[in-house]
């Protein structure tokens, strides 16, 4: 029954060292949504895709990138991890992106950076 | 700038005790507000959410929450809390034109026996 799911759960990279989580999505909505949460902080969004439409937020940093090859399949990738990245990745989606609907949420992906 | 502020970093109730969790946030026009929960190793889930009409909500699990526009808040209640219920609970208002949702800092919820 699980509707986003994300893999792996636990991500553990080394310093550098490029790395890729990925979420898939059964529901078979439009958006898709990747959330950074550090200890102790609020989600922040990272960038999310309308469709095949990338958006990206004006402070996520270049070493975040994102593909979306199909409706189902989104992957996040981190070029050169470094000690700050370590947080949980999470993804989540919505049918239509407008502001009344609720958003689906992963598990998410805990990535550690040594 | 749309804003989300939960002053509650950690609280701690007795199991049956009532609940609230306090929101405030910062728009300029009607907003649309939610309010999330994260149990431990687990994604988010809806609690409930606000967009006009009635200002007292009804949302799974027991919870409610009322919206007044003049303090602007949005409290999330519950009157009787069960052991289940410790996790984090973070508020939520969709920014408009950003066109993403703007989380608080949230509040991490303790159920003692």
């Amino acid at each position: 029954d699980a509707m986003v799911i994300q893999n792996p759960r636990y991500q553990v990279t080394q310093f550098g060292k490029p790395v890729t989580l990925s979420c898939s999505q059964t529901l078979n909505h439009n958006v898709m949504y990747w959330y950074q949460q550090k200890s102790s902080q609020a989600p922040k969004l990272l960038f999310h895709y309308y469709d095949k439409d990338f958006n990206n937020e004006a402070d996520t940093p270049d070493n975040f990138q994102s593909r979306r090859p199909n409706t189902s399949f989104c992957f996040l990738d981190i070029r050169s991890p470094g000690l700050g990245d370590a947080a949980m990745y999470l993804c989540a989606t919505s049918r239509t992106g407008t502001g009344r609907e609720k958003l689906f949420f992963g598990s998410g992906t805990q990535l550690s950076v040594l | 700038a749309q804003s989300v502020t939960q002053p509650d970093i950690h609280i701690t109730v007795s199991e049956g005790a009532s609940l609230e969790l306090r929101c405030n946030y910062s728009y300029g026009a009607t907003p649309y507000l939610f309010w999330y929960v994260q149990s431990p190793g687990q994604g988010l889930q809806l609690l409930l959410k606000y967009f006009s009409g009635d200002t007292l909500v009804q949302g799974i699990k027991g919870f409610e929450a009322e919206f007044k526009r003049s303090q602007s808040s949005f409290n999330l209640r519950k009157p009787s809390v069960h052991w289940s219920d410790a996790a984090e609970y973070f508020c939520a208002v969709w920014g408009g034109a950003t066109n993403k949702l703007i989380f608080g800092t949230g509040t991490l919820l303790a159920v003692q026996p």
